[in-house]
């Protein structure tokens, strides 16, 4: 089956810590983005790649790095810088040029 | 940025009512998208509607966009136990400068249907 993978669904992290998130996605999208997710709250865009070898920032990129090294793979990295990093963090992926998104279904990072 | 604002915050209705949700948006858009997310999930896309469409079905789902009044609204008919989730919309549009589509979401609508 198609689909788009993240892990771990659940991630500590402590003070002061580098963390990395996983997405891949075998369904041949050219398109991935990660969003953070507060509660109650809407998506937030961090960052996405339209292409291998490149990727944008996006409206909340301070604190995280991403690599697109791969077409399947687009893991993000939550660095020290990011004050108040503890969210669900959703991956997606889409064909070039939208319409709709696949979603994985989620990591959620907590500092402790 | 967040452009779809969805209405209301929350909902909760009884088994086999109909349940309607709005959302409206700022910017001029290429599509209209509803995604569903339960509890500690993803989401998961429900249906899309171009600029150029007024209204469309899916099963129980019925989406009705209004590109005058830049609003739009989810009718889920009949509704079940099994609907309880948050409901999302999400307008596609193209970046003015990046050039790339992008799809930006509101912060939902959290439904509750009672048995």
């Amino acid at each position: 089956d198609g689909g788009i993978t993240q892990s771990p669904k659940y991630l500590f992290r402590k003070e002061g810590q580098n963390v990395t998130l996983s997405c891949e996605q075998n369904l041949n999208h050219d398109a991935m983005y990660w969003y953070r997710q507060d509660p109650g709250q809407g998506l937030r865009l961090i960052y996405y790649s339209q292409i291998v070898n490149d990727f944008q920032k996006g409206d909340i990129a301070e604190g995280y790095s991403v690599s697109r090294e791969k077409k399947e793979s687009f893991p993000l990295t939550v660095t020290s810088a990011q004050k108040n990093p503890t969210a669900f963090y959703l991956c997606a992926s889409s064909i070039q040029g939208g319409r709709g998104y696949t979603f994985g279904s989620g990591t959620r990072l907590t500092v402790v | 940025s967040q452009q779809g604002e969805e209405d209301p915050q929350a909902l909760s209705i009884q088994e086999g009512e109909n349940a309607t949700m709005n959302c409206s948006y700022k910017t001029s858009i290429n599509n209209l998208q509803w995604y569903r997310q339960n509890s500690g999930r993803g989401l998961v896309h429900l249906i899309l509607i171009r600029s150029n469409e007024r209204e469309k079905h899916s099963g129980r789902l019925r989406v009705t966009l209004d590109t005058s009044k830049k609003s739009s609204s989810l009718l889920i008919t009949a509704s079940r136990a099994a609907d309880t989730a948050s409901y999302f919309c999400a307008t596609g549009s193209r970046d003015s400068g990046a050039g790339s589509y992008q799809l930006t979401f509101g912060k939902g609508t959290k439904l509750s249907v009672i048995p």
